[in-house]
């Protein structure tokens, strides 16, 4: 089964605690691992695409990196505005050249000040 | 760039009510998706199109649900009839190429009560 796994589901930290968010997933043949945060109230927000083991990419606080069977999105020096539920989908072929993406349920992620 | 439009922003209807939810995606964007998502988990896929013709609605509920894009630009989806089950956010989101993912509509809420 194509399955997305995200760990921890929840995460508190402190204004200036870096640390991960865990993305691992079950079925081969990946064509993309995208990142993305989404707030209250709103849809995804795009954040990174990454194709292949040993790729990093990087925005403001955040980095995402590949390896074969996780991603993981570390987060330096988080500050409130980083609280969000970031969500790690991949994408997978859905005919032609066309994809979509599966989503897991996302790591909620709460930065006190 | 305008964003993903997708209009009404909430909607509370009664169980075995019908309901539409209409989306206009970025300019240009040919590929069209509509996920719904359920409070604490993951957008779920539930139609996918390319222009105007379907590429995967395998998770879509055919016997209430329904969508259409016509002339490959703006979609609606429909329900009919809702179910207590249906209660989640709906939401459209657009794409042009895979290195950028998709952009995501802010959502309805649907309330079935």
């Amino acid at each position: 089964e194509d399955q997305v796994t995200q760990s921890p589901e929840a995460l508190r930290l402190q204004e200036g605690e870096s640390s991960s968010l865990n993305c691992s997933y079950t079925v081969s043949g990946l064509r993309g691992l995208f990142w993305y945060r989404q707030d209250p109230g709103k849809g995804p927000e795009f954040l990174f695409t990454l194709y292949s083991a040993g790729e990093e990419k990087e925005k403001e606080r955040l980095k995402a990196t590949l390896t074969k069977k996780e991603s993981f999105l570390h987060i330096t020096a988080p500050k409130p505005e980083d609280s969000a539920t970031y969500l790690c989908p991949r994408a997978r072929n859905s005919g032609g050249s066309n994809y979509k993406l599966t989503f897991g349920k996302g790591t909620l992620l709460t930065v006190n000040p | 760039e305008a964003g993903v439009a997708q209009s009404p922003r909430y909607k509370i209807i009664e169980k075995r009510q019908s309901v539409a939810f209409w989306c206009n995606p970025i300019s240009g964007h040919a590929t069209l998706y509509w996920y719904q998502q359920i409070l604490g988990q993951g957008p779920k896929l539930l139609i996918q199109f390319q222009n105007n013709g379907v590429v995967d609605d395998s998770q879509l509920p055919k016997d209430r649900f329904s969508a259409e894009r016509l002339k490959g630009v703006d979609s609606t989806l429909k329900i009919q009839p809702a179910k207590l089950e249906d209660s989640a956010v709906y939401l459209c989101a657009s794409s042009s190429s895979r290195a950028y993912g998709y952009t995501f509509g802010s959502g309805t809420r649907l309330t079935v009560v």
